[in-house]
């Protein structure tokens, strides 16, 4: 069964600074990696996804991720911060089974 | 395009009572999904669900919780005979297809209180 694991609950970057939110996998066959985004007693958004090809993924709000095959990884990363990133992320993993799995989530605070 | 629809965004219940969450897909969306979080946790997979079919429950507890998705209108999940520790947000999100490389659209969640 697949699973995914995000090891910091919490990241605190200052404006401007670059951010790396980390996530690690495991699934038995060919993964599909997802990165979303909740803001405060809101539903998730889509950030973006890798299903196969290039290893670094563009998204949403110029956030990217980089999948990492032999380190079983998939980081979410944007070059310059702001104070509006500020929000709760979660890591999913999916193979062609029907459920999605989440991470536990790391909130992401960004410093004036 | 409108998104997710869930109704209604916050609930309150006696312990004892029934919760009836509502979720309406994406338009052209036929798969269903029904997750639930706990504060300050990531979502637990409930269930899935087709048209008129339960494809996955397996995240389901096995008992006062019941999910369905008829022809028409939406996607029901039922919590009968509500106890505290069924206080959360319940979140419903909607694919195209039912491929793992689908995204999911989420709606804005129902938070669920129980008294």
């Amino acid at each position: 069964a697949q699973s995914v694991a995000q090891p910091e609950d919490q990241v605190n970057v200052a404006e401007g600074n670059p951010l790396t939110v980390k996530c690690t996998y495991s699934v038995s066959g060919n993964p599909y990696l997802f990165w979303y985004v909740q803001y405060p007693n809101r539903g998730l958004q889509f950030l973006l996804k890798y299903i196969t090809g290039d290893n670094l993924v563009k998204g949403s709000y110029g956030f990217e991720a980089e999948f990492n095959k032999s380190q079983t990884s998939f980081h979410l990363k944007k070059p310059s911060a702001l104070v509006s990133d500020s929000a709760l992320y979660f890591c999913t993993v999916r193979d062609n089974n029907n459920d999605m799995r989440f991470g536990a989530g790391t909130r992401l605070t960004v410093k004036p | 395009n409108a998104g997710v629809m869930q109704n209604p965004r916050h609930l309150v219940r006696r312990r004892g009572q029934e919760a009836r969450l509502r979720c309406s897909p994406m338009k052209g969306h036929s798969h269903v999904y029904w997750y639930r979080q706990l504060p300050e946790e990531g979502l637990k997979f409930m269930v899935y669900l087709q048209k008129e079919n339960i494809i996955d429950e397996s995240g389901m507890p096995k008992e006062r919780f019941s999910a369905e998705f008829p022809k028409e209108g939406p996607s029901i999940l039922r919590i009968q005979q509500v106890v505290r520790g069924d206080s959360a947000a319940y979140f419903c999100a909607s694919s195209p297809g039912s491929g793992g490389y689908n995204e999911q659209f989420f709606g804005p969640g129902t938070r669920l209180t129980v008294l």
